[in-house]
C-alpha cells in the first residue's frame, strides 16, 4: 500500500524550475525516499532517493524536510521531455524483499 | 550494453488463450519483478522473485504464473483464468535489498 500522498497534476514553465512535493507522514526510520519517473507508454525510470540528507544527481535534487515527513523533488531547468508521471516511494532500506509501491503519482506538464 | 528487455512490444490474443510474456535481463541481477498497469493507474506487482528457482506471489498473482530456471530469465504467463488480461506489463530487475529497479519498455497486451 502506498505510503505517500502526491498531488495528480502539476505543470511548469520551460527553463523553470520544477517542484514536486510528496507527503509521507509515517515514514519510518530506516525507510528511504526514492523517485522515479514514467514517460508515456515507457517503463519507469529511477531518478534519485534518500534517507535524512538533501541528495543531487545529474537529473535532479531531492530535499527531505527534517521531521522527514515530506519531501520535494527538483528538476532544476525543466525541458519538455521532463513530462511525464513522477512517482514518490517509500521503501525500506536493508530488506531484500525489494517492493516498491506505485501510487499514481503526479502528472508533470512541462509548456514551452 | 546492460539492460533489460521485454518481448514482443504489442501482443493480442483471443480470449481463452494462454500467453507468455518475455523478460530478460544482463545485469546480473538477482531480483526481479513483473508489474501491471492498467491506464491512469501506479503500477502493481504480479509475482518477484530474489533468487532462481523461487518466486512469491505478489498483490495480484491470481491467473498468472511465472518461472525463474535462469537468473537472466523470468517469463510471465497469462493464463485464461486472468479475468481481465489486457494491460501493460511491465518487468524490472534490482540487486537485492536495493530500491532501484531497472525496468524493461513493457509489453501492451491486448486480449479480445
Amino acid at each position: 500500500d502506498a505510503k505517500t500522498t502526491q498531488p495528480p497534476s502539476m505543470d511548469c514553465a520551460e527553463g523553470r524550475a520544477a517542484n514536486l512535493p510528496c507527503n509521507h507522514s509515517t515514514i519510518s526510520g530506516n525507510e528511504y525516499v526514492y523517485w522515479y519517473r514514467q514517460i508515456h507508454s515507457q517503463g519507469p525510470q529511477y531518478i534519485i532517493h534518500g534517507l535524512k540528507n538533501n541528495e543531487t544527481n545529474e537529473m535532479a535534487s531531492l530535499i527531505i524536510t527534517e521531521d522527514r515527513k515530506s519531501s520535494t523533488l527538483i528538476l532544476p531547468h525543466a525541458t519538455l521531455r521532463d513530462t511525464a508521471v513522477y512517482y514518490c516511494i517509500v521503501f525500506e532500506g536493508g530488506s531484500t524483499l525489494g517492493r516498491l509501491y506505485f501510487g499514481r503519482g503526479t502528472q508533470l506538464t512541462v509548456w514551452p | 550494453d546492460g539492460g533489460i528487455t521485454q518481448s514482443p512490444k504489442y501482443l493480442f490474443r483471443k480470449e481463452g488463450q494462454n500467453v507468455t510474456l518475455s523478460c530478460e535481463q544482463n545485469l546480473n541481477h538477482d531480483a526481479m519483478y513483473w508489474y501491471r498497469q492498467d491506464p491512469g493507474q501506479g503500477l502493481r506487482l504480479i509475482y518477484y522473485s530474489q533468487i532462481v528457482n523461487d518466486f512469491q506471489k505478489g498483490d495480484i498473482a491470481e491467473g498468472y504464473s511465472v518461472s525463474r530456471e535462469k537468473k537472466e530469465s523470468f517469463p510471465l504467463t497469462v493464463t485464461s483464468a486472468q479475468k481481465n488480461p489486457t494491460a501493460f506489463y511491465l518487468c524490472a530487475s534490482s540487486t537485492l535489498g536495493e530500491g532501484e529497479q531497472y525496468f524493461g519498455p513493457g509489453t501492451r497486451l491486448t486480449v479480445t
